[in-house]
């Protein structure tokens, strides 16, 4: 079975600073990423997705994330955050065959800070 | 517009009722989920659907059910065995591709 963490439960940082939200996965078959924004008191937003081809995976709102197959990890990086970033962000990986089952990490709070 | 419909946005349920979730959607998804989502924790599977008229239990279907007697429908019923219920609530929905859209979640209240 696979399985997902996100090393950081919460993330401040500073408006227009760069930042970087950590996901790692394990699995023993190939997997599809995904990267999802959740807003307070709303549903997840798909933020980005890799399924194959380029590793390197550019989404919505700015945000781009980097596949790395040997390290196995999955992180989301934006150069300039703004206030309106402020969000719980979730990793979540399904591997193939899968029936579209996904696995969840325990979710990073973003707070951008003025 | 195309999308998922949860309702209602806020439920209240006294100790002992069983309560349904509504959770509807017009995008042509053969595969339904339920998700249960507590303060600073990540998504847990209730239940699952791949098809009409069959569903499967995921990680904590215990005090809950569902059915899915039509494709755009898939109703979720917290029963008195659940214990602890108060959470938000989400369902979502998908067709191949992996990718699974969510509908805005219902936050439950026991009191």
């Amino acid at each position: 079975a696979q399985s997902v963490t996100q090393l950081d439960s919460q993330v401040p940082v500073f408006e227009e600073a760069p930042v970087e939200l950590r996901c790692n996965y394990s699995s023993s078959v190939s997997v599809y990423l995904f990267w999802y924004v959740q807003y307070p008191n709303q549903g997840l937003q798909l933020l980005l997705k890799y399924l194959s081809g380029s590793t390197l995976v550019k989404g919505i709102n700015g945000f781009e994330a980097e596949f790395n197959k040997s390290q196995t990890s999955f992180h989301l990086r934006k150069p300039s955050v703004h206030i309106s970033d402020t969000a719980e962000y979730f990793c979540a990986v399904t591997v193939y065959n899968a029936g579209n089952m996904l696995t969840f990490g325990g979710g990073t709070r973003l707070m951008v800070k003025p | 517009d195309g999308g998922i419909t949860q309702s209602p946005k806020y439920l209240f349920r006294k100790e002992g009722q069983n309560v349904t979730l509504s959770c509807e959607q017009n995008l042509n998804h053969d595969a339904m989920y339920w998700y249960r989502q507590d303060p600073g924790q990540g998504l847990r599977l209730i239940y699952y659907s791949q098809i009409v008229n069959d569903f499967q239990k995921g990680d904590i279907a215990e005090g809950y059910s569902v059915s899915r007697e039509k494709k755009e429908s898939f109703p979720l019923t917290v029963t008195s065995a659940q214990k602890n219920p108060t959470a938000f609530y989400l369902c979502a929905s998908s067709i191949g591709g992996a990718q699974q859209f969510f509908g805005p979640g219902t936050r439950l209240t026991v009191l």
